[in-house]
């Protein structure tokens, strides 16, 4: 079974900052990576999907992906209170998503 | 485009009855996937169809779930009866790439 694993925070960082959100999976043979942003109440949807080894960069939102030690992060830098919501990793087995449990993150202005 | 198209948003029922929920994918989107969410559980893939055929219902939680797709522009998830632990927010979603997908607004489902 792939597994997704993320601290359920919540991650607290003042506005201005870096936030780091991290993800660790269990299967090896995983190939691709997605990020999702869900607000409250809403649906989630997609920000950046990564497949490489190294980071991709996209805005104010760099993906980070190291399949040796299988984890992958998201970077939000300067964060805005705007950027408040759930952060959900997944990971691609076939045609289907396996999600994280997500990382609540709050911006404090 | 509109989008995936989930109705209803809200739906309150009583234990026992009968519940369909209702899901619109992107035109052109050969996959379409039904996800229940909860705190306790996060989201979990209930099914998932390729082409209108079910692909992987491993996940259906019991018998009293039943989806389908008689087309590839509607799909229906189906709780006959209905318990207070099926209260959850239901998401329908579409795929037509190797990428992520797109999800529909939901389906709040509140069985009391």
């Amino acid at each position: 079974q792939k597994e997704v694993e993320q601290n359920s925070g919540p991650l607290s960082v003042p506005e201005g900052a870096i936030a780091s959100l991290n993800c660790t999976y269990s299967d090896r043979g995983s190939q691709s990576f997605f990020w999702y942003r869900q607000y409250s109440g809403k649906s989630p949807e997609l920000i950046m999907f990564i497949y490489s080894n190294g980071d991709k960069e996209d805005g104010r939102f760099t993906a980070q992906l190291n399949k040796a030690s299988q984890y992958v992060s998201l970077l939000i830098r300067d964060s805005q209170p705007s950027d408040s919501a759930t952060y959900l990793c997944a990971l691609r087995g076939g045609n289907m998503l396996t999600f994280g449990g997500g990382t609540r993150l709050m911006v404090k202005p | 485009d509109a989008g995936v198209i989930q109705s209803p948003r809200h739906e309150v029922t009583e234990m026992g009855q009968e519940v369909t929920l209702r899901c619109k994918p992107i035109s052109g989107h050969d996959y379409l996937f039904w996800y229940r969410q909860t705190m306790m559980r996060g989201l979990e893939l209930l099914i998932y169809f390729n082409n209108n055929v079910p692909i992987d219902d491993s996940g259906m939680p019991e018998d009293r779930f039943s989806a389908k797709m008689p087309n590839a522009s509607f799909s229906t998830l189906k709780i006959q009866p209905s318990e207070p632990r099926d209260s959850a927010v239901y998401f329908c979603a579409s795929s037509g790439e190797a990428k992520g997908y797109t999800f529909g607004s939901g389906t709040r489902l509140t069985v009391v």
